[in-house]
């Protein structure tokens, strides 16, 4: 079965403080990883999506990085405006339909 | 562009009522649709999911069922709401793509 680890569960930063946000996974064959961004109340906005090892995506200030075994989102010099619940998801061939979610980083940037 | 949306945007049923929720989507056709629900600080659970008109995918034993009646319309109901259904309920469709986008989401509290 898939599974998708997002550490840490929380993180506080400084307006301009970066710093970086794992997603460990396993699954038995990779089609995609995807990344969203989940305001409270709303529903996740699509953010990225990276297909094989060594793949990068950027917007704006965040950039997605992959490996075999984890993909971190990298937020720079992050802005209030960047507060949010950050979700990570592995879509796999053993499940063609469906994707996997992490539980979530809540990352909260203070001015 | 494509757009999908959700009614009601919140909603609170006494328990043993029962529950429509509704999703529509646009600009699309043919898509695979998907209802999640999200319970406070937690991930997202896949409840349902549907790759076309009648066919409907059932994740999680309960009292919910899924109806798709039109090509981008899918329904979520209860014959008779518990205090546990209360939680965020999210829908989504996957197009030409892997990734999913998500609706505004309903919340629904149950009394």
């Amino acid at each position: 079965e898939d599974q998708v680890t997002q550490s840490p569960e929380a993180l506080r930063l400084q307006e301009g403080e970066s710093s970086s946000l794992n997603c460990s996974y396993t699954v038995s064959g990779l089609r995609g990883l995807f990344w969203y961004r989940q305001d409270p109340g709303k529903g996740p906005e699509f953010l990225f999506t990276l297909y094989s090892a060594g793949e990068e995506k950027e917007k704006e200030r965040l950039k997605a990085t992959l490996t075999k075994k984890e993909s971190f989102l990298h937020i720079t010099a992050p802005k209030p405006e960047d507060s949010a619940t950050y979700l990570c998801a592995v879509h796999s061939w053993a499940n063609d339909y469906k994707l996997s979610f992490g539980a979530g980083t809540t990352v909260t940037v203070r001015a | 562009s494509q757009t999908i949306h959700q009614w009601p945007a919140t909603l609170v049923q006494p328990v043993g009522s029962p529950l429509s929720l509704e999703c529509t989507v646009e600009g699309t056709s043919n898509p695979n649709l998907y209802w999640y629900r999200q319970a406070a600080g937690r991930g997202l659970q896949l409840l349902f999911y549907s790759v076309g008109i009648g066919q409907i995918s059932s994740e999680v034993p309960q009292n919910l069922s899924a109806s798709r009646p039109q090509d981008r319309q899918f329904i979520l109901s209860s014959k008779k709401l518990l205090l546990s259904d209360s939680g965020f309920y999210l829908c989504a469709f996957r197009d030409r793509g892997y990734e999913q986008y998500f609706g505004p989401g309903t919340r629904l509290t149950v009394t």
